[in-house]
């Protein structure tokens, strides 16, 4: 188990409707990356957030928004909810971007939405 | 887009036997991350392995790397069942901050 919690872990939106998800990352971590993720597929990157900028951005177009604060938790926002936005969603927390390349990140157990 | 490919998608061995799963990737990268993912759960990370690196353990588990084919491979030796999961790899390319993981392989060792 990793320091990561998600919230909630499931929910049913409408087409149109808006949604919000919540992550709360590991002690000492400040950086934060959300990735969607198909059913048998892998993640796809959405943003990342270090010290409350957006610091990268997958190909997502604009409705998916999000935020990191001050204590480093993060919401991801999508607004206008297609039936394609039904997936996992996963926040990843780190310590961000070393010498090496970004460091390894610590997962949350997801958010299912599923929109109808 | 994704960036890696896993090879195959799919494995089925006994438990004791070793399990091979192969991972290309199209750019440069600074590294290279094997993740694991229990049936519909958040990804559990395994290993990482550097870009001037060729090798590393980790209990049961040996990556490798090799940079000049843009390709790395996870060993699980003596599988176990609870080794049963989808094994990702994900890179880090060097000119972005995201990771771009594969499809993923789904292993399944049968007691």
């Amino acid at each position: 188990e990793t320091g990561v919690t998600q919230s909630p872990t499931h929910l049913i939106k409408t087409r149109g409707q808006q949604v919000t998800l919540r992550c709360s990352s590991q002690s000492g971590h400040n950086t934060v990356s959300w990735y969607q993720q198909a059913l048998g597929q892998g993640p796809q990157f959405i943003f990342q957030y270090y010290r409350e900028e957006e610091n990268g951005r997958g190909n997502f177009p604009p409705r998916f928004s999000g935020l990191q604060f001050p204590n480093y938790s993060s919401e991801l926002n999508v607004n206008a909810l297609e039936l394609d936005d039904s997936a996992l969603y996963l926040c990843a927390s780190s310590l961000g971007v070393g010498a090496g390349g970004l460091y390894e990140q610590y997962f949350g157990p997801g958010t299912r939405l599923t929109v109808t | 887009s994704q960036q890696g490919e896993e090879d195959p998608q799919a494995l089925s061995i006994q438990e004791g036997e070793n399990a091979t799963m192969n991972c290309s990737y199209k750019t440069s990268i600074n590294n290279l991350q094997w993740y694991r993912q229990n049936s519909g759960r958040g990804l559990v990370h395994l290993i990482l392995i550097r870009s001037n690196e060729r090798e590393k353990h980790s209990g049961r588990l040996r990556v490798t790397l090799d940079t000049s084919k843009k390709s790395s491979s996870l060993l699980i030796t003596a599988s176990r069942a609870a080794d049963t999961a989808s094994y990702f790899c994900a890179t880090d390319a060097s000119n972005n901050n995201d990771m771009r993981f594969g499809a993923g392989t789904r292993l399944t060792v049968k007691p």
